[in-house]
């Protein structure tokens, strides 16, 4: 059984450039969460889709922004690029929405020039 | 505001001793408590997980203490090895319908000396 699959695996953008990340989650998992993960700051979460619906967000500028597909792959959206925004982006499927396990990709690591 | 706090941030042991990793949590509907070990250049993957109606769970040499009175959690590595040098993370989740979030805390790389 295949993994979260993110793509692309690295990146590099200049500032003030938009970005899309892709996240394949496992087959069945109808439930997608993005997470930045910063060494300062830790795993912040995102926000999450289940089911083409924005579920959940967190606290986390207007520039970031996602959706996701009837397969249920998601994407992630960032608009007009900070030297901040270089991180870690992870996404976490899940089976289901209550209490489950989350299953992580190796992430996208952004670097913001 | 950190939902969840964990300490210590780093923590070294030697080979075949004890790792602890404590955590600390104050919403009181969190319900689902999981534990992810990351290794670099690679996403965080569930180790184990526990839920506040039980006190202990453990698999294999790795076990979580769980105080819900005290609200705090913790992990432990028995006989720690050289292959569980990682960045762990424990994360506290609330289920419902309105919505389904992981609060992590903010890790604790472990190195283990051979």
């Amino acid at each position: 059984k295949a993994g979260v699959t993110q793509t692309p695996r690295y990146l590099i953008k200049t500032r003030g450039q938009q970005v899309t990340l892709s996240c394949s989650p496992i087959s069945g998992h109808r439930s997608v969460s993005w997470y930045q993960q910063t060494p300062g700051q830790g795993l912040q979460f995102l926000f999450e889709y289940f089911s083409e619906t924005q579920r959940n967000k967190g606290n986390f500028p207007g520039r970031f922004s996602g959706r996701q597909f009837s397969n249920s792959r998601s994407e992630m959206n960032v608009s007009t690029l900070e030297l901040g925004d270089s991180a870690l982006y992870l996404c976490a499927s899940r089976f289901g929405r209550v209490n489950t396990e989350a299953f992580f990709g190796q992430g996208t690591r952004l670097t913001v020039v | 505001q950190q939902q969840v706090k964990q300490s210590p941030q780093s923590l070294i042991v030697q080979k075949g001793g004890i790792s602890i990793i404590n955590c600390a949590y104050e919403n009181t509907a969190f319900d689902y408590f999981p534990w992810y070990q990351q290794f670099p250049g690679k996403g965080p993957a569930l180790l184990i997980a526990i839920r506040p109606d039980v006190s202990e769970k453990k698999e294999g040499r790795f076990t979580i203490s769980f105080n819900k009175s005290a609200k705090q959690f913790s992990l432990h590595i028995m006989d720690s090895q050289p292959g569980d040098s990682a960045t762990y993370f424990c994360a506290a989740c609330m289920g419902g319908e309105t919505g389904n979030q992981f609060y992590f805390g903010t890790g604790t790389s472990l190195t283990v000396i051979p």
